[in-house]
């Protein structure tokens, strides 16, 4: 079946680490994008990319870094430079551009400091 | 700047009974509106969306949108909610330029929950 996988849907990571968040999509979208969503913060936009080799900062990307070397895949690392990183993270895809598009979205990495 | 109010946090209806979920936005332009909606530790599901035309939009599971210019809104309803329909939900307008170009903004979401 076509969809978003998210990996791992729970991660614990120590202070001063980083973590690398898995996102893969057979859905042949061209564009990925990550969120963070805190409780009653809905859901806030770290990075983007519409095509390969290419992603651009969201609302909240200090402290986070991606890569896209493959139109399937767009994985997200929370460096130690992110002071709060403790959050649900989504990642999600659409054919172009989201806003006059429906976006997919993965079932979520659920982050933790321990 | 784009934004999206969802006034209520929290909402309980009791099961068969009818649902409204208020949404406002602010935008510049005509806007792209859609609603999600997110189970518990899920991902989030697309439910209708909004770019023109006809103004009452129907969606999946029996939900409807109604798009006001006038008011601003872009309200959900249902005319009878049923207990699996108990979730967080979630308004959004797309940002077709400024800083989220190409993006989504979302509302805080409304939490639903259904009395037996």
């Amino acid at each position: 079946d076509g969809g978003i996988t998210q990996s791992p849907k729970y991660l614990f990571r120590k202070e001063g680490q980083n973590v690398t968040l898995s996102c893969e999509q057979n859905l042949n979208h061209d564009a990925m994008y990550w969120y963070r969503q805190d409780p009653g913060q809905g859901l806030r936009l770290i990075y983007y990319s519409q095509i390969v080799n290419d992603f651009q900062k969201g609302d909240i990307a200090e402290g986070y870094s991606v890569s896209r070397e493959k139109k399937e895949s767009f994985p997200l690392t929370v460096t130690s430079a992110q002071k709060n990183p403790t959050a649900f993270y989504l990642c999600a895809s659409s054919v172009r551009v989201m806003w006059n598009t429906e976006a997919f979205f993965g079932q979520g990495t659920r982050l933790t400091v321990v | 700047a784009q934004s999206v109010t969802q006034p209520d946090i929290h909402i309980t209806v009791s099961e068969g009974a009818s649902l409204e979920l208020r949404c406002n936005y602010s935008y510049g332009a005509t806007p792209y509106l859609f609603w999600y909606v997110q189970s518990p530790g899920q991902g989030l599901q697309l439910l209708l969306k909004y770019f023109s035309g006809d103004t009452l939009v129907q969606g999946i599971k029996g939900f409807e949108a109604e798009f006001k210019r006038s008011q601003s809104s872009f309200n959900l309803r249902k005319p009878s909610v049923h207990w699996s329909d108990a979730a967080e939900y979630f308004c959004a307008v797309g940002a077709g330029y400024g800083g989220s170009q190409g993006n989504l903004i979302f509302g805080k979401g409304t939490k639903l929950s259904v009395k037996p």
